[in-house]
């Protein structure tokens, strides 16, 4: 079982320009959240999935969207990035029935 | 709202001693307790939880955590640090709801010295 992978694991981008992160969840883990981990500080959610629907969503701006796929992959979205933007980007999935998550090793993200 | 605090951004114990880092929470009902630990340019593994049920909970690498609710935490403990610990570990908190989100603590870095 391969657990839950991210791609790409390092990325750099420009002010304003748009990213896109993906993540496999792992085997048999119907629901997706992600989560921004900026440094020195514990991470903060974003927005959940399943059923290829965003059941939840954190604080963020409209620039941050999602999607999750029939196989219960996801995407993150962000939109005219800023300075801000950069950090740890984390997927984490879980059964919807369980209480436990299981966490990707993340996507660094650096704007300049 | 929920929310957790950890005490001690960070926390340097030598190598065979007692590891102990702090977690409080505020939540209106009981909710489910994480630890996680990260270790440089990694995601979160988990190291136990707590749902239901016995309140002192064990997990892996030999840590373990009690919840008490009177005092609203869920310290975290090793009774003896091995250079291997050496990482950020991460309190979390999750309500009731298969669609409730996780909310995290800041974080405690471990140093162990040799």
């Amino acid at each position: 079982d391969a657990g839950v992978t991210q791609s790409p694991t390092h990325l750099i981008k420009t002010r304003g320009q748009q990213v896109t992160l993906r993540c496999s969840p792992k085997s048999g883990h119907d629901t997706v959240s992600w989560y921004q981990q900026a440094l020195g500080q514990g991470p903060q959610f974003i927005f959940q999935y399943y059923e290829e629907e965003e059941r939840q969503r954190g604080n963020f701006p409209d620039r941050f969207s999602g999607h999750q796929f029939p196989n219960y992959s996801s995407e993150l979205n962000v939109n005219a990035l800023l300075l801000g933007d950069s950090a740890l980007y984390l997927c984490a999935s879980r059964q919807n029935s369980n209480t436990e998550a299981f966490f990707g090793q993340g996507t660094r993200l650096t704007v300049v | 709202a929920q929310s957790v605090t950890q005490l001690g951004s960070h926390v340097s114990v030598s190598e065979g001693a007692l590891v102990l880092l702090r977690c409080n929470y505020s939540s209106s009902v009981p909710p489910y307790l994480f630890w996680y630990v990260q270790y440089p340019n990694q995601g979160l593994q988990l190291l136990l939880k707590y749902t239901t049920g016995a309140t002192l909970v064990k997990g892996i690498n030999g840590f373990e955590a009690e919840f008490k609710k009177s005092e609203t935490s869920f310290h975290l403990t090793k009774p003896s640090a091995h250079m291997s610990d050496a990482a950020e570990y991460f309190c979390a908190v999750r309500g009731y709801g298969n669609f409730n989100k996780f909310y995290f603590g800041s974080g405690t870095k471990l140093n162990v010295k040799p």
